[in-house]
């Protein structure tokens, strides 16, 4: 099992309608979660933390995050052209005798006109 | 404006040879991290340093080193570089450490494409 897991896709959504991501991961103990956009033979960006269970909003994007069941998702509402992008999913994790940042291999979203 | 570069963008050599890639943060962040990225496996750590003088390996750190001599700069050398080694390489820093706790974001300098022959 890896230890963050993504769907790869490509996820496609009509301009308009929500995009949904969703991450799964291992560790129980993990804390801290991000959400990082990637545009082709771009570095990765960062949109949204979250570190507490619930919802959290900025703008177009919602992070959600279930502790219990281990996983984090992402709504963009309002979905537009320019959202298409390779979303990642960061989780921090002891592991190996050090914390470090796990990232999902990401999900390929793709908004069409 | 502060930022972290990377140079080169573009590297293409041989197996056997010796590269070294830059990344300089003018954020001056103390914590910095190096990955690789290819496709299927996301970002995997290769070294990281939380302050001058310290370094510390990662998941993916044979035949990779790094050295940190100021806060500003955190050089990625390939001793011997091999075509396993061909790859995307992002650097990446934070103004702190990463905990198991609330850890704070990381800020990704542009990459550089590497090409070993």
């Amino acid at each position: 099992q890896k230890e963050v897991e993504q769907n790869s896709g490509p996820l496609s959504v009509p301009e308009g309608a929500i995009a949904s991501l969703n991450c799964t991961y291992s560790d129980r103990g993990s804390q801290s979660f991000f959400w990082y956009r990637q545009y082709s033979g771009k570095s990765p960006e960062l949109i949204m933390s979250i570190y507490s269970n619930g919802d959290k909003e900025d703008g177009r994007f919602t992070a959600q995050l279930n502790k219990a069941s281990q996983y984090v998702s992402l709504l963009i509402r309002d979905s537009q052209p320019s959202d298409s992008a390779t979303y990642l999913c960061a989780v921090v994790m002891f592991s190996g005798g050090y914390n470090k940042l796990i990232f999902g291999a990401g999900t390929r979203l793709a908004v069409h006109p | 404006d502060a930022e972290i570069t990377q140079s080169p963008r573009h590297k293409i050599t041989e197996t056997g040879r010796q590269v070294t890639l830059a990344c300089h943060q003018t954020w001056n962040h103390n914590n910095m991290f190096w990955y690789r990225q290819d496709l299927g496996h996301g970002l995997r750590l290769i070294h990281y340093s939380y302050g001058v003088h310290d370094t510390n390996k990662g998941e993916v750190s044979d035949g990779y080193s790094v050295s940190r001599s100021n806060t500003e700069d955190l050089p990625l050398t390939l001793e011997s570089a091999a075509s396993s080694q061909t790859s995307v390489y992002f650097c990446a820093s934070s103004d702190a450490p990463l905990t198991s706790g609330r850890s704070n974001e990381q800020f990704f300098g542009p990459g550089t494409r590497l090409t070993v022959l």
